[in-house]
């Protein structure tokens, strides 16, 4: 069955500074893998998506993420942080397209000044 | 292009009293999904749908909970009777069936408080 664990619950970080969130995944084939981010009172837009071809992927608003399958992460990066960043960000896994999605709890990320 | 469309926004009921939502998806999205979203958790499937077949309703509590999408289009999802732990944003999503990247398009969601 597929499974996404995101280890942290809660990450704060200084405007500016650079950011990494975990995300790992269980799936038994090349998995279709997607980061969303949900800012408080609504639905989730998404950051960034792979289904195959380069393993690096950049997304929306700075973002990026890498697949790694030999560790079955895909971690969201962003080399300087703003305030306007700060939001609840999940990741989640697929099988293939036009199928439902299996997300992990979140990370909610603080931005200090 | 029109995202996807969800109403109410916010719902209070009482307990044991009953509840709908309403969700219109992006033109041409054959599949429809619905979602619960806990507070402090990710958003769990409750029921997917293509056109108007159902194709996944494995997590749906089927003793209170019903959905519908009977045109192939728009989707209402009930709750009857609501209990206290149904306290939560419903979220739709779409998504085309064949030749997109398997994203799926979210609604602002409603949130429902049972007291």
């Amino acid at each position: 069955a597929q499974s996404v664990t995101q280890p942290d619950i809660h990450i704060t970080v200084s405007e500016g500074a650079s950011l990494e969130l975990r995300c790992n995944y269980s799936y038994g084939a090349t998995p279709y893998l997607f980061w969303y981010v949900q800012s408080p009172g609504q639905g989730l837009q998404l950051l960034l998506k792979y289904f195959s071809g380069d393993t690096l992927v950049q997304g929306i608003k700075g973002f990026e993420a890498e697949f790694k399958r030999s560790q079955s992460s895909f971690n969201l990066r962003k080399p300087s942080v703003h305030w306007s960043d700060a939001a609840e960000y999940f990741c989640a896994v697929g099988a293939q397209a036009g199928t439902a999605l299996i997300f992990g709890k979140g990370t909610t990320l603080s931005v200090s000044s | 292009e029109a995202g996807v469309a969800q109403s109410p926004r916010y719902k209070i009921i009482e307990k044991r009293q009953s509840v709908a939502f309403w969700c219109n998806p992006i033109s041409g999205h054959a599949t429809l999904y619905w979602y619960q979203q806990i507070l402090g958790q990710g958003p769990k499937l409750l029921i997917q749908f293509q056109n108007n077949g159902v194709v996944d309703d494995s997590q749906l509590p089927k003793d209170r909970f019903s959905a519908e999408r009977l045109k192939g289009v728009d989707s209402t999802l009930k709750i009857q009777p609501a209990k206290l732990e149904d306290s939560a944003v419903y979220l739709c999503a779409s998504s085309l069936v064949t030749g997109g990247t398997g994203e799926l398009f979210f609604g602002e969601g409603s949130r429902l408080t049972v007291l």
